[in-house]
């Protein structure tokens, strides 16, 4: 298995700007959320997922929009970029067993490091 | 909604001491808890959980405690070596594992351990 993938690993945008970063699970996980890290802040929820086709928003959803089509991807959109955007961008992706609590937990991919410009 | 405090936010200890990382939340219906340790430039990864009908859990050197009573848990790392330097983050949320409703965090501690 490859886990969460997350694709670019680095992104340089200008004010204006839309792009979209995506995630990707093969573990079949139902759950599936967006996180921002600046520095100081800790991670900030963004958009979340419970499975395909069903999102919500999370502390801090403006300027994001999210979809969620099939059980594997949850690509974040960026409509129109703005500095205040600039951070490391964490997706992760769980699922609920239910009989073994410790595998419950959210495991998160690599980071993609935007800069908005 | 909740919120997570964490403190401090930079912990120095001598190698072999051991740290206690301290973090309360303000929803009294916040069930799930973990601790995520975060390497520089790289993702956050979970070291220990614990679920609010649990007041303690341990996994070799590192333990976890939680009073839902004071709405306070804490990290306890005992024996500590280099390898421990990083930036530890708590998280609160209202369903088990935190996928279903998305996880809270505190803001982190970097945590130093000094040879």
């Amino acid at each position: 298995n490859a886990g969460v993938t997350q694709t670019p690993k680095f992104q340089v945008l200008k004010t204006g700007q839309s792009m979209t970063l995506q995630c990707a699970q093969d573990m079949n996980h139902e759950y599936m959320s967006w996180y921002r890290q600046d520095p100081g802040m800790g991670l900030r929820l963004i958009h979340y997922s419970v499975g395909a086709g069903i999102t919500d928003q999370g502390e801090v959803p403006n300027g994001y929009n999210v979809s969620r089509s099939t059980t594997e991807d949850f690509p974040l959109r960026l409509l129109s970029a703005a500095p205040s955007q600039t951070s490391v961008y964490f997706c992760a992706s769980s699922y609920f067993s239910g009989s073994r609590p410790s595998t419950d937990t959210q495991y998160f991919g690599p980071g993609t490091r935007l800069t908005v410009l | 909604g909740e919120n997570v405090e964490q403190h401090p936010s930079t912990l120095s200890v001598q190698e072999g001491d051991s740290a206690v990382i301290k973090c309360t939340y303000s929803d009294s219906a916040s069930n799930y808890f973990p601790w995520y340790k975060q390497e520089l430039g790289k993702r956050p990864q979970l070291i220990i959980d614990i679920r609010s009908n649990v007041g303690e859990k341990k996994d070799q050197r590192i333990a976890v405690t939680l009073n839902k009573t004071a709405k306070h848990f804490s990290l306890h790392i005992t024996e500590t070596q280099p390898e421990d330097s990083a930036v530890y983050f708590c998280a609160a949320s209202l369903i088990e594992g935190g996928g279903a409703d998305g996880l809270t965090f505190g803001k982190g501690t970097h945590l130093i351990i000094q040879p």
